[in-house]
């Protein structure tokens, strides 16, 4: 079954510090891995994505991902944490286990990312 | 652009109740779909689209309908509202049915069955 997995619910991080907020998946074709932030009540922004091509792949407000095929991770870093990067982020996968040419999009169960000034 | 609209943003519903979250989107995507956010969950996929016409379950598909009559819209209808349903609901659309451009979000409805 396909799956992706955020294993912290939390991250507490110091403003200007490095960041790391952890994804791993298992799917049975090529990895479609997306990030996502949320910010209280509102929807889902996109950060970042990998389809193919190089693994470390940067996206807004400065955030990055390394696509990490045989530890099946994709891990989302920043360089320096600033308060305003406090949200829920979300990462998610497509799910092969359908149509090839119709997609579903699972997505892991969130992390909440908390920068003390 | 406006975007991907979803109207209520609150709604409060009595067990038994039916009504039809609306949602609507102007950037011509083929892929619509609607997900239920609960805490310590993340995002489940509740129904999808990928076109006028075609819709498919998701992974919550029990006590919901929907219809995609045009590329713009796709309305999610609870049938008969139990206190289960009691979640944050979000529409959201993509350019490609193919699962690898990202998904333009709404900004929820809050339902509430009491």
């Amino acid at each position: 079954a396909q799956s992706v997995a955020q294993p912290e619910d939390q991250v507490n991080v110091a403003e200007g510090n490095p960041l790391t907020v952890k994804c791993t998946y298992s799917v049975s074709g090529n990895p479609y891995l997306f990030w996502y932030v949320q910010y209280p009540n509102r929807g889902l922004q996109f950060l970042l994505k990998y389809i193919t091509g190089d693994n470390l792949v940067k996206g807004s407000y400065g955030f990055e991902a390394e696509f990490n095929k045989s530890q099946t991770s994709f891990h989302l870093k920043k360089p320096s944490a600033l308060v305003s990067d406090s949200a829920l982020y979300f990462c998610a996968v497509r799910d092969w286990g359908s149509y090839s040419s119709a997609s579903k999009i699972i997505f892991g169960s969130g992390t909440r990312l908390s920068i003390r000034p | 652009n406006a975007g991907v609209t979803q109207t209520p943003k609150f709604q409060v519903l009595k067990t038994g109740q039916s009504m039809t979250l609306q949602c609507a989107q102007d950037m011509n995507h083929e892929y619509m779909s609607w997900y239920r956010q609960d805490p310590g969950m993340g995002l489940r996929l509740i129904h999808y689209s990928v076109g006028a016409g075609i819709t498919d379950q998701g992974e919550v598909p029990n006590g919901y309908n929907v219809s995609r009559s045009t590329t713009e819209d796709f309305p999610l209808r609870l049938l008969s509202a139990a206190p289960s349903q009691t979640s944050v609901y979000f529409c959201a659309s993509s350019y490609s049915i193919r699962g690898d451009t990202e998904a333009f979000f709404g900004q929820g409805t809050r339902l509430t069955v009491v």
